[in-house]
Protein backbone atom coordinates (compact mmCIF):
# COMPACT_ATOMS: atom_id res chain seq x y z
CA UNK A 1 0.00 0.00 0.00
CA UNK A 2 1.39 3.19 -1.12
CA UNK A 3 2.22 5.61 1.91
CA UNK A 4 3.83 9.45 1.64
CA UNK A 5 4.69 11.31 4.67
CA UNK A 6 6.03 15.61 4.49
CA UNK A 7 9.07 16.16 6.62
CA UNK A 8 10.49 19.79 7.24
CA UNK A 9 10.27 22.66 9.22
CA UNK A 10 7.30 23.85 11.08
CA UNK A 11 8.18 27.44 11.51
CA UNK A 12 9.40 29.30 8.75
CA UNK A 13 10.49 33.07 9.30
CA UNK A 14 8.68 35.92 7.24
CA UNK A 15 10.72 36.79 4.07
CA UNK A 16 12.57 33.31 4.41
CA UNK A 17 11.75 30.14 2.15
CA UNK A 18 9.85 27.37 3.11
CA UNK A 19 11.60 23.68 2.35
CA UNK A 20 9.15 20.05 2.62
CA UNK A 21 10.10 16.78 1.60
CA UNK A 22 7.73 13.88 1.21
CA UNK A 23 8.87 10.05 1.32
CA UNK A 24 7.25 8.29 -0.87
CA UNK A 25 6.93 4.27 0.24
CA UNK A 26 5.66 1.35 -1.68
CA UNK A 27 5.69 3.36 -5.07
CA UNK A 28 8.85 4.67 -7.25
CA UNK A 29 8.40 8.53 -8.07
CA UNK A 30 10.88 7.22 -10.83
CA UNK A 31 7.44 5.65 -12.43
CA UNK A 32 7.02 7.80 -15.81
CA UNK A 33 3.04 7.30 -15.41
CA UNK A 34 2.16 9.76 -12.01
CA UNK A 35 2.95 13.29 -11.16
CA UNK A 36 3.94 13.48 -7.89
CA UNK A 37 2.11 16.79 -6.18
CA UNK A 38 1.70 19.34 -2.94
CA UNK A 39 -1.92 20.78 -1.90
CA UNK A 40 -2.28 23.19 1.07
CA UNK A 41 -5.19 24.20 3.09
CA UNK A 42 -4.67 27.46 5.13
CA UNK A 43 -6.24 26.69 8.77
CA UNK A 44 -10.27 26.99 8.74
CA UNK A 45 -10.06 27.01 4.77
CA UNK A 46 -10.27 25.13 1.58
CA UNK A 47 -7.61 23.14 -0.29
CA UNK A 48 -5.20 24.52 -2.90
CA UNK A 49 -3.10 23.00 -5.09
CA UNK A 50 0.22 24.10 -5.18
CA UNK A 51 1.84 22.18 -7.81
CA UNK A 52 3.15 18.70 -9.34
CA UNK A 53 6.29 17.33 -10.62
CA UNK A 54 6.99 13.84 -12.64
CA UNK A 55 10.25 12.34 -13.03
CA UNK A 56 10.15 12.50 -16.79
CA UNK A 57 7.68 14.80 -17.74
CA UNK A 58 8.49 18.20 -15.82
CA UNK A 59 6.64 20.50 -13.64
CA UNK A 60 3.66 22.28 -13.42
CA UNK A 61 2.87 25.14 -10.98
CA UNK A 62 -0.06 26.78 -9.45
CA UNK A 63 -0.12 30.03 -11.63
CA UNK A 64 -0.91 32.36 -8.98
CA UNK A 65 2.58 30.72 -6.60
CA UNK A 66 4.71 29.59 -10.26
CA UNK A 67 7.42 33.22 -9.41
CA UNK A 68 8.04 31.46 -5.91
CA UNK A 69 8.01 27.60 -6.39
CA UNK A 70 10.13 25.16 -7.19
CA UNK A 71 9.67 21.08 -7.25
CA UNK A 72 12.23 18.28 -7.74
CA UNK A 73 12.48 14.33 -7.58
CA UNK A 74 14.94 12.49 -6.23
CA UNK A 75 14.72 9.24 -7.73
CA UNK A 76 17.75 7.94 -5.49
CA UNK A 77 15.70 8.26 -2.23
CA UNK A 78 12.28 8.11 -3.78
CA UNK A 79 11.66 11.34 -2.24
CA UNK A 80 10.62 14.65 -4.15
CA UNK A 81 10.90 18.29 -2.41
CA UNK A 82 8.99 21.72 -2.31
CA UNK A 83 10.81 25.44 -2.06
CA UNK A 84 8.67 28.36 -1.47
CA UNK A 85 10.33 31.62 -1.57
CA UNK A 86 9.48 34.93 0.15
CA UNK A 87 6.76 33.37 2.65
CA UNK A 88 4.69 35.21 4.43
CA UNK A 89 1.73 34.68 6.69
CA UNK A 90 -0.80 34.16 4.28
CA UNK A 91 1.48 30.88 3.41
CA UNK A 92 0.85 29.56 6.78
CA UNK A 93 -1.14 26.00 6.31
CA UNK A 94 -1.40 22.45 6.18
CA UNK A 95 0.92 21.13 3.65
CA UNK A 96 -0.29 17.63 2.00
CA UNK A 97 2.00 15.53 -0.42
CA UNK A 98 -0.12 13.23 -2.84
CA UNK A 99 0.04 11.14 -6.08
CA UNK A 100 -1.11 12.23 -9.10
CA UNK A 101 -3.02 9.97 -11.81
CA UNK A 102 -2.29 11.94 -14.22
CA UNK A 103 -2.01 15.57 -15.36
CA UNK A 104 -4.85 17.27 -16.80
CA UNK A 105 -7.27 14.35 -16.23
CA UNK A 106 -6.15 12.50 -12.89
CA UNK A 107 -7.33 12.71 -9.37
CA UNK A 108 -4.77 12.76 -6.06
CA UNK A 109 -4.32 9.50 -4.48
CA UNK A 110 -3.23 8.61 -1.79
CA UNK A 111 -2.72 11.77 0.20
CA UNK A 112 -0.01 12.56 3.39
CA UNK A 113 -1.22 13.32 6.62
CA UNK A 114 -0.32 16.85 6.28
CA UNK A 115 2.27 18.79 8.25
CA UNK A 116 1.51 22.24 9.57
CA UNK A 117 3.88 25.12 8.42
CA UNK A 118 3.57 28.40 10.24
CA UNK A 119 4.92 31.67 9.08
CA UNK A 120 6.02 33.54 12.00
CA UNK A 121 8.83 35.29 13.54
CA UNK B 1 -12.56 32.65 -3.69
CA UNK B 2 -12.75 29.46 -5.50
CA UNK B 3 -13.14 28.82 -9.18
CA UNK B 4 -15.83 26.03 -7.99
CA UNK B 5 -19.02 26.96 -6.45
CA UNK B 6 -20.31 24.48 -4.01
CA UNK B 7 -22.55 25.27 -0.72
CA UNK B 8 -20.76 25.96 2.37
CA UNK B 9 -22.90 23.03 4.15
CA UNK B 10 -25.50 20.70 4.21
CA UNK B 11 -27.42 18.70 6.52
CA UNK B 12 -29.42 15.32 6.91
CA UNK B 13 -30.37 13.05 9.64
CA UNK B 14 -29.02 9.42 9.31
CA UNK B 15 -30.24 7.46 6.24
CA UNK B 16 -31.90 10.81 4.15
CA UNK B 17 -30.19 11.26 0.83
CA UNK B 18 -27.85 14.44 0.22
CA UNK B 19 -26.97 16.49 -2.56
CA UNK B 20 -23.78 18.56 -3.01
CA UNK B 21 -23.14 20.42 -6.36
CA UNK B 22 -19.84 21.98 -8.06
CA UNK B 23 -20.96 24.38 -10.15
CA UNK B 24 -18.23 25.57 -12.69
CA UNK B 25 -17.59 26.64 -16.13
CA UNK B 26 -16.34 25.66 -19.55
CA UNK B 27 -12.49 26.03 -19.13
CA UNK B 28 -13.07 23.69 -16.10
CA UNK B 29 -15.75 20.96 -15.11
CA UNK B 30 -17.53 21.39 -18.80
CA UNK B 31 -14.65 19.61 -20.55
CA UNK B 32 -12.36 18.17 -17.91
CA UNK B 33 -12.77 14.86 -15.88
CA UNK B 34 -14.07 15.98 -11.76
CA UNK B 35 -13.08 14.25 -9.14
CA UNK B 36 -14.56 14.52 -5.24
CA UNK B 37 -12.73 14.42 -1.92
CA UNK B 38 -13.69 13.21 1.83
CA UNK B 39 -12.05 14.99 4.63
CA UNK B 40 -13.03 14.06 8.16
CA UNK B 41 -12.63 15.66 11.06
CA UNK B 42 -8.50 16.14 11.95
CA UNK B 43 -7.28 13.92 8.67
CA UNK B 44 -6.02 14.48 5.62
CA UNK B 45 -8.55 14.52 2.25
CA UNK B 46 -9.58 11.18 0.75
CA UNK B 47 -10.44 10.41 -2.76
CA UNK B 48 -14.14 9.83 -2.83
CA UNK B 49 -14.85 9.14 -6.47
CA UNK B 50 -12.91 9.77 -9.51
CA UNK B 51 -13.41 10.36 -13.33
CA UNK B 52 -16.92 12.00 -12.55
CA UNK B 53 -18.28 8.80 -11.04
CA UNK B 54 -15.98 6.37 -10.44
CA UNK B 55 -15.27 4.82 -6.92
CA UNK B 56 -11.97 3.56 -5.49
CA UNK B 57 -11.84 0.08 -4.24
CA UNK B 58 -13.46 0.14 -0.45
CA UNK B 59 -15.72 3.33 -0.86
CA UNK B 60 -19.70 2.22 -0.63
CA UNK B 61 -22.33 2.25 -3.52
CA UNK B 62 -23.73 5.15 -0.96
CA UNK B 63 -21.80 7.34 -2.62
CA UNK B 64 -22.95 8.77 -6.25
CA UNK B 65 -21.25 11.15 -8.68
CA UNK B 66 -22.74 12.54 -11.43
CA UNK B 67 -21.81 15.44 -14.44
CA UNK B 68 -24.04 17.80 -16.30
CA UNK B 69 -22.69 20.67 -18.27
CA UNK B 70 -20.65 22.68 -15.94
CA UNK B 71 -22.14 21.31 -13.04
CA UNK B 72 -20.87 17.87 -11.10
CA UNK B 73 -22.91 16.46 -8.18
CA UNK B 74 -22.26 13.94 -5.30
CA UNK B 75 -25.34 12.01 -3.98
CA UNK B 76 -24.67 10.13 -0.46
CA UNK B 77 -28.12 7.71 -0.41
CA UNK B 78 -28.22 6.86 2.59
CA UNK B 79 -26.67 9.36 5.22
CA UNK B 80 -24.27 7.73 7.72
CA UNK B 81 -22.81 9.37 11.55
CA UNK B 82 -19.89 8.51 10.13
CA UNK B 83 -19.96 10.77 6.70
CA UNK B 84 -19.73 13.89 8.97
CA UNK B 85 -17.30 15.62 6.98
CA UNK B 86 -15.88 18.19 5.06
CA UNK B 87 -16.48 16.94 0.97
CA UNK B 88 -14.26 18.63 -2.10
CA UNK B 89 -14.86 18.54 -5.73
CA UNK B 90 -11.46 18.84 -7.39
CA UNK B 91 -11.35 19.37 -11.74
CA UNK B 92 -8.70 20.78 -14.31
CA UNK B 93 -9.02 24.21 -15.78
CA UNK B 94 -7.72 25.54 -19.18
CA UNK B 95 -7.95 29.20 -18.67
CA UNK B 96 -4.78 29.83 -17.56
CA UNK B 97 -2.78 27.08 -19.03
CA UNK B 98 -3.71 23.80 -17.20
CA UNK B 99 -4.26 23.55 -13.39
CA UNK B 100 -6.25 21.74 -10.63
CA UNK B 101 -8.81 23.52 -9.23
CA UNK B 102 -11.01 23.03 -6.13
CA UNK B 103 -13.74 23.92 -4.89
CA UNK B 104 -14.80 25.87 -1.33
CA UNK B 105 -15.84 22.78 0.14
CA UNK B 106 -18.73 22.04 2.13
CA UNK B 107 -19.41 20.67 5.68
CA UNK B 108 -21.92 17.91 5.91
CA UNK B 109 -23.37 17.58 9.29
CA UNK B 110 -25.40 14.78 10.25
CA UNK B 111 -28.38 15.73 12.64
Amino acid sequence: QVQLQESGPGLVKPSETLSLTCTVSDDSVSRASYYWSWIRQPPGKGLEWIGSVSNTAGTYYNPSLKSRITMSVDTSKDQFSLKLTSVTAADTAVYYCARLSGFSWGWFDPWGQGTLVTVSS
Amino acid sequence: QSVLTQPPSVSAAPGQRVTISCSGGTSNIRNNLVSWYQQLPGTAPKVLLYENDKRPSGIPNRFLGSKFGASATLVITAVETGDEAHYYCATWDNSLGVEVVFGGGTKLTVL
